[in-house]
């Protein structure tokens, strides 16, 4: 079962323009969402994440906004570069300790900028 | 965060061998992690590293499949045995400092190909 789900699946946007990616999940449990950049030949870094008692974090031109009662968020790349050109994942994590603790991701969102 | 190494980069395996691949921290952490993720996918958590102790494997997963031993707060290994072509994958190696803490930090990742 798919507890978060991701979508585009790819995206196209011109240099200078606003990426945009969404992620909806099903737990309420999950109290951090964090997003992933991956680049090629690399493993995914953590780029930005929000807890649910905020709706908007930013960092840079990097924006997570973030619906409670409609179970969804996004990640809003203002000003999208070249370099920016990457797979982006959304992921969720519920609350306690130990190993019980796990990340589920979304299935990724390849973004390419154009010049 | 974390600076996480990882050996072999990429490996080029036949089939019916095994490849054990290592991750190894700058500083001790509490929690370990091997994901697996196919080309074009996402990430798919393999099993938790426990030190001292039989690592939690998720479901899907066996031990005897992917052994995983974890000697001390900075060090695990992932073994692949009796590879086949399906198992062409990469494996990740992710920390987190603390157990239920939120950032997970990954390491570069294994490439491996079985033929």
């Amino acid at each position: 079962q798919q507890q978060v789900k991701q979508s585009p699946q790819s995206l196209i946007v011109q240099k200078g323009g606003i990426s945009i990616i969404n992620c909806a999940y099903e737990n309420t449990a999950f109290d951090y969402f964090p997003w992933y950049q991956q680049f090629p030949g690399k493993g995914p870094a953590l780029l930005i994440a929000i807890r649910p008692d905020v709706s908007e974090k930013k960092e840079g031109r990097f924006t997570i906004s973030f619906n409670k009662s409609a179970k969804q968020f996004s990640l809003h790349i203002m000003d999208s570069q070249p370099g920016d050109s990457a797979t982006y994942f959304c992921a969720a994590f519920p609350p306690g300790a130990g190993t019980a603790s796990k990340l589920t991701f979304g299935t990724g969102t390849r973004l390419q900028v154009t010049l | 965060s974390a600076v996480i190494s990882q050996k072999p980069s990429r490996d080029i395996c036949q089939r019916g061998t095994s490849l054990t691949i290592q991750c190894q921290v700058d500083s001790q952490v509490t929690m370990m992690f091997w994901y697996r993720q196919q080309p074009g996918q996402s990430l798919t958590l393999i099993a938790t590293a426990n030190q001292g102790s039989e690592a939690t494997y998720e479901s899907g997963f066996v031990i005897d499949k992917f052994p995983i031993s974890r000697p001390n707060l900075t060090f695990s290994t992932l073994t692949v045995s009796n590879m086949s072509p399906e198992d062409s994958s990469i494996y990740l190696c992710s920390v987190a400092r603390l157990a239920g803490a939120y950032e997970q930090y990954f390491g570069p990742g294994t490439r491996l190909t079985v033929t």
